[in-house]
């Protein structure tokens, strides 16, 4: 079946540094990737999505490109920021799928140092 | 616009006793909500999937006596957990999709936490 695998946490950065979490899928058809961050003690947020090979997710300085060759979607960021401290998940969504199914990595748990 | 709440954030309860958590599309109609699961440091896991109007399909493994789930409305779907026990304690999240947005993105709401004593 369809999964997502992420590089395990914790992550921990200084401020100002570069950020790479990697992601890859397994997926039988042409899924939709996202990635979802999730402040301490809150719901999930969506941070970026792509939907189809070689388009670019991006929003507050984050980036992802949606893979199709490596099966990837790793989320990057220039230059991190303490208020970026969160747990950030990728997924997929089969689009084909009539009920809308997301299925999620383990997560990584982000820290960042002022 | 696409918000979803739920209610309560956070509920303390006795064992034994049942709890239900509310879930509300704000300003849109949901043809489809979902609940999940979270247990501390680890990823949301799907308890189960319901339509509007029809019975929820729960995912394997999840109790479907155990975890009531009504989506009665395009707006409103509720998770009761009966006859609580401790081991229930975990941070519940649900979510929202429709076919007049994006029809593969759903829509969380803020959580809500259960603690069962």
């Amino acid at each position: 079946g369809d999964s997502v695998t992420q590089m395990e946490g914790p992550v921990t950065l200084s401020e100002e540094a570069f950020l790479t979490i990697n992601c890859t899928y397994t997926a039988t058809g042409y899924p939709s990737l996202f990635w979802y961050v999730q402040y301490p003690g809150e719901g999930l947020q969506l941070l970026l999505k792509a939907t189809k090979a070689d388009d670019k997710g991006s929003n507050k300085g984050f980036e992802a490109t949606y893979r199709k060759e490596t099966t990837s979607f790793h989320l990057e960021k220039g230059s991190v920021q303490v208020s970026d401290s969160a747990v950030y998940f990728c997924a997929l969504s089969d689009p084909y799928s009539s009920a809308s199914k997301i299925i999620f990595g383990s997560g990584t748990r982000l820290s960042i140092r002022p | 616009g696409a918000v979803v709440s739920q209610h309560p954030s956070w509920v303390i309860c006795k064992s034994g006793t049942s709890v239900k958590i509310e879930c509300r599309s704000l300003d849109f109609q949901a043809t489809t909500m979902f609940w999940y699961r979270q247990f501390p440091k680890q990823s949301l896991m799907l308890m189960a999937t319901s339509n509007e109007g029809s019975k929820a399909t729960y995912e394997q493994g999840v109790e479907k006596d155990k975890f009531l789930i009504n989506h009665a409305s395009l707006t409103l779907s509720t998770l009761t957990v009966t006859s609580a026990h401790p081991e229930d304690s975990s941070f519940y999240i649900c979510s929202a999709a429709t076919s007049d947005l994006s029809y593969n993105e759903q829509f969380f709401g803020p959580g809500t936490r259960l603690t069962v004593l």
